[in-house]
């Protein structure tokens, strides 16, 4: 029944040593959302895919990469974590149909993977 | 980019009393506008949403007004129950399909 799944729920890394979260989602959508969320925040969008488009957020930081292999999965790579970048990572899913505009576009959230830097 | 302003950060009201929490954008093209409620540790939830096309929208207790001119929109929370209280985030979703979220206002409701 689960519809966007990530994994891992908690993951633990090294300062410096590279890591990738993993999003699938069984709801066909051709939108998928990154955002990071610190404590106490709001999620902050990192990027997102439009079908096969990527969208970087002007802001986001270089050492945020994303890979999305085919229409299920989206990865996040972050190539260097900071103890800056130790987050809640949210994934997110929407379909947006081609040439409508003002639809209803709802978001499907994932549970997140709480990212830990030591 | 869309800059989402979210008033106020934290908000108490007695149960059964109405809550009330404001929300402006900036991008004119923004056309579809949720609003979230987040427990603690868990994913946002949508609970309610309104496109451009519509200047308000309610579902039972909660309901939502949008202002187009203005660029504003409001969540109204009536008769508030305990299991109101959490953070509760708008947001918008901008030209370019990407969502930007308000600040968050953490709703507190007292038995």
């Amino acid at each position: 029944d689960a519809m966007v799944i990530q994994n891992p729920r908690y993951q633990v890394t090294q300062f410096g040593k590279p890591v990738t979260l993993s999003c699938s989602q069984t709801l066909n959508h051709n939108v998928m959302y990154w955002y990071q969320q610190k404590s106490s925040q709001a999620p902050k969008l990192l990027f997102h895919y439009y079908d096969k488009d990527f969208n970087n957020e002007a802001d986001t930081p270089d050492n945020f990469q994303s890979r999305r292999p085919n229409t299920s999965f989206c990865f996040l790579d972050i190539r260097s974590p900071g103890l800056g970048d130790a987050a809640m990572y949210l994934c997110a899913t929407s379909r947006v149909p081609q040439g409508v505009q003002g639809g209803r576009s709802e978001q499907y959230f994932g549970p997140g993977t709480r990212l830990t830097v030591t | 980019g869309e800059n989402v302003e979210q008033h106020p950060s934290t908000l108490s009201v007695q149960e059964g009393d109405s809550a009330v929490i404001k929300c402006t954008y900036s991008d004119s093209a923004s056309n579809y506008f949720p609003w979230y409620k987040q427990e603690l540790g868990k994913r946002p939830q949508l609970i309610i949403d309104i496109r451009s096309n519509v200047g308000e929208k309610k579902d039972q207790r909660i309901a939502v007004t949008l202002n187009k001119t203005a660029k504003h929109f409001s969540l109204h929370i009536t008769e508030t129950q305990p299991e109101d209280s959490a953070v509760y985030f708008c947001a918008a979703r901008g030209s370019g399909n990407q969502f930007y979220f308000g600040t968050g206002t953490s709703l507190t409701v007292i038995p």
